[in-house]
């Protein structure tokens, strides 16, 4: 199997607090993780692509200082939203891409849905 | 760059109806990858296929069914016969080759309600 495990799977916050969500490939290595962002009602909007070991990448317009993503080893990738706040409530996706895999299939995560009161 | 576009934002069919879900992709790389998701309302995503560019073989899986069709950009597809369980949002994706991030494009969705 391809699991991909996120906690918390949902989150209540103060604003300006941080908040940081794992994701974790739970029965295989994943060089590549994504994290994606999904308003009400909206598509998936990929945040930035982590890889492991090196810095991510942001897609124009994410803020890296807002939003620290760590890739520290081959199956745990964190996204700390740093000072949240009301606008940054949302649902967080991960997924994560088998090391070596012969061809793109991403396996995602649950989600975490996050609210900043 | 890369575009995914889901015309229908929302269908409604009586149980038991086909329905198609359409999609039409943009992109400029000669290899691609092509998918299905389903994200029911506990907000998971489910896989439902996955298609590369040089494989444009129809696909049927029980009642769902897929059309890729290269010359026009399309990739639709088909539940047969809904159920209630299928409602959901249903998105296509596309992602570029292998070899650079393989960033993954998603349409906007479709919601689909299927009326018992």
């Amino acid at each position: 199997g391809a699991v991909v495990s996120q906690h918390p799977s949902w989150v209540i916050c103060k604003s300006g607090t941080s908040v940081k969500i794992e994701c974790r490939s739970l029965d295989f290595q994943a060089t590549t993780m994504f994290w994606y962002r999904q308003f009400p009602k909206q598509s998936l909007m990929l945040m930035a692509t982590s890889n492991e070991g090196s810095k991510a990448t942001y897609e124009q317009g994410v803020e890296k200082d807002k939003f620290l993503i760590n890739h520290a080893s081959l199956t745990l990738s964190t996204l700390t939203v740093t000072s949240a706040h009301p606008e940054d409530s949302s649902f967080y996706i991960c997924s994560a891409r088998k090391t070596l895999s012969s061809y793109n299939e991403q396996f995602f995560g649950p989600g975490t849905r996050l609210t900043v009161l | 760059a890369q575009k995914v576009t889901q015309a229908q934002t929302e269908i409604s069919v009586v149980e038991k109806e086909d329905v198609t879900l359409d999609c039409v992709y943009e992109t400029r790389d000669t290899t691609y990858y092509l998918f299905w998701y389903k994200q029911p309302p506990s907000g998971e995503l489910v896989f439902l296929i996955r298609r590369n560019s040089f494989d444009e073989q129809n696909e049927i899986s029980g009642r769902y069914s897929w059309n890729f069709q290269k010359s026009t950009s399309s990739f639709n597809f088909t539940i047969t016969a809904s159920q209630v369980v299928d409602s959901a949002v249903y998105f296509c994706a596309l992602s570029e080759a292998p070899g650079g991030y393989q960033k993954v494009t998603f349409g906007i969705g479709t919601k689909l309600q299927v009326i018992p």
